[in-house]
């Protein structure tokens, strides 16, 4: 199985830029198509797609989030951080069966 | 909009099962995947396996391949998962997702406690 490795939790100051880190145990990558996507999830919420493949910003979601990275290292980046970001934030493979998830980071704020 | 409707609350035995279910709205209900996640409280998610509404189609997570079975009514736009022989660890909040590759779209999750 590919395991995801993400910090646990990220302290952050409101209206500072926030860096969550994914890193994958192999590839996600297919050719050029990054296969690593990211979710939030608000206490009590069920997760919402961010971005997908990588550096794709969801349906309705602020511009203030993004995506970058390939292969085994991938970032989430939230600027300026807002009041409402505070949540956790998972990435999630799609390369290969079964697919995984990290294990989150949580975001607070200082 | 896309919605998913998912059923309510579980209490169930240990060694009973429990079948949940996803009422899928807002879209063609064969055109996407249905994913089920589990997700223990307060701890990471879990893919379960996801079910090809259009073919009946099904792929397990090697974990739960025992446990789970991914079903689907076309007429009602409804994915069912079954989860059999249910222990404490079972106890978590299990989630449906459509999905065009990644999880595009959430239902709220239903919440199973296993307990005697």
């Amino acid at each position: 199985d590919i395991v995801l490795t993400q910090s646990p939790v990220l302290a952050v100051s409101l209206g500072q830029r926030a860096t969550i880190s994914c890193r994958a145990s192999q590839s996600v990558s297919i050719s050029s198509i990054n296969l690593m996507h990211w979710y939030q999830q608000k206490p009590g919420q069920q997760p919402k797609l961010l971005i997908y493949r990588a550096s794709n910003l969801a349906s309705g979601i602020p511009a203030r989030f993004s995506g970058s990275g390939s292969g085994t290292d991938f970032t989430l980046t939230i600027d300026p951080v807002q009041a409402d970001d505070i949540a956790a934030y998972y990435c999630q493979q799609s390369r290969e069966s079964p697919l995984t998830f990290g294990s989150g980071t949580k975001l607070e704020i200082k | 909009q896309v919605k998913l409707l998912q059923s309510g609350a579980a209490l169930v035995k240990p060694g009973d099962s429990v079948k949940m279910s996803c009422k899928a709205s807002g879209y063609t209900f064969t055109d996407y995947i249905i994913h089920w996640v589990k997700q223990s409280h307060g701890k990471s998610l879990e893919w379960i396996g996801y079910i090809n509404p259009y073919s009946g189609g099904t792929n397990y997570n090697e974990k739960f391949k025992s446990k789970a079975t991914l079903t689907v009514d076309k007429s009602s736009s409804t994915a069912y998962m079954e989860f059999s022989r249910l222990t404490s660890e079972d106890s978590a909040i299990y989630y449906c997702a459509s999905s065009t590759g990644y999880f595009d779209f959430w239902g709220p999750g239903t919440m199973v406690t296993v307990s005697s």
